[in-house]
């Protein structure tokens, strides 16, 4: 079973588009995340959420919104899309209060903003 | 601004040799450390996690902590062709990982 999971895999879209993606963990994990993968393979934490708080990276635009319908899910939405939203965005989950709290990674979205 | 740094490379090693990959971090608060591997068009993989100072081993992968230093390290014994990859150091920062930018690992026939 696959442990966290995203959809799509791949999204290609026109500037100006909203867009969501989707993440699911089936883990029990009480902690999700987004980062984004730059076309340097740069990893980087866009925002931290678990039941009680939403932690958002400084340097992410207003225009990416997470949404939690559930305690298993963390999607992304993101509106008015433009080129440098081009990238590979990884959802990740882990417990809290585990030694280190390990994250484990989902396969990825290729967004390709056109 | 908490920073992970790591050599890009390409690191070249040859099969059956001891690939040595080296990170320092920047926040001495930093409690938890993390080597993730990335092959190409995949997401990363947990290899080791270290807390405490010294050395962790896990079958050929041995894992090198220094708090004093702020330095971390990833030794791969008997590399196999397969090991290469992106290696990712990652420091817990709280609420999330800093990533550095990753080594680039080619192990050769």
């Amino acid at each position: 079973d696959t442990a966290v999971s995203q959809t799509p895999k791949y999204l290609v879209t026109q500037m100006g588009n909203d867009k969501s993606i989707k993440c699911e963990q089936n883990l029990g994990h009480d902690t999700m995340y987004w980062y984004k993968q730059d076309s340097k393979k740069f990893l980087k934490i866009m925002f931290s959420y678990n039941n009680k708080e939403l932690i958002i990276n400084e340097t992410v635009p207003n225009r990416f919104s997470p949404k939690s319908p559930d305690k298993a899910h963390l999607n992304l939405h993101i509106n008015s899309l433009e080129l440098g939203d081009s990238a590979v965005y990884f959802c990740a989950s882990s417990q809290a209060g585990t030694i280190g709290e390990t994250q484990y990674f989902g396969p990825g979205t290729r967004l390709l903003v056109l | 601004q908490k920073e992970v740094e790591q050599n890009s490379g390409p690191l070249s090693v040859p099969e059956g040799a001891i690939a040595s990959l080296n990170c320092t971090y920047s926040d001495r608060g930093s409690q938890s450390f993390f080597w993730y591997r990335q092959y190409s068009g995949k997401s990363p993989e947990l290899i080791m996690s270290i807390y405490s100072n010294g050395d962790k081993e896990d079958g050929r992968f041995t894992a090198q902590l220094n708090k004093a230093s702020q330095y971390v390290s990833l030794l791969i014994r008997d590399s196999q062709p397969s090991d290469s990859a992106t290696y990712l150091c990652a420091v817990n920062s709280g609420y999330a990982l800093n990533f550095g930018k990753g080594t680039s690992l080619l192990v050769t026939p």
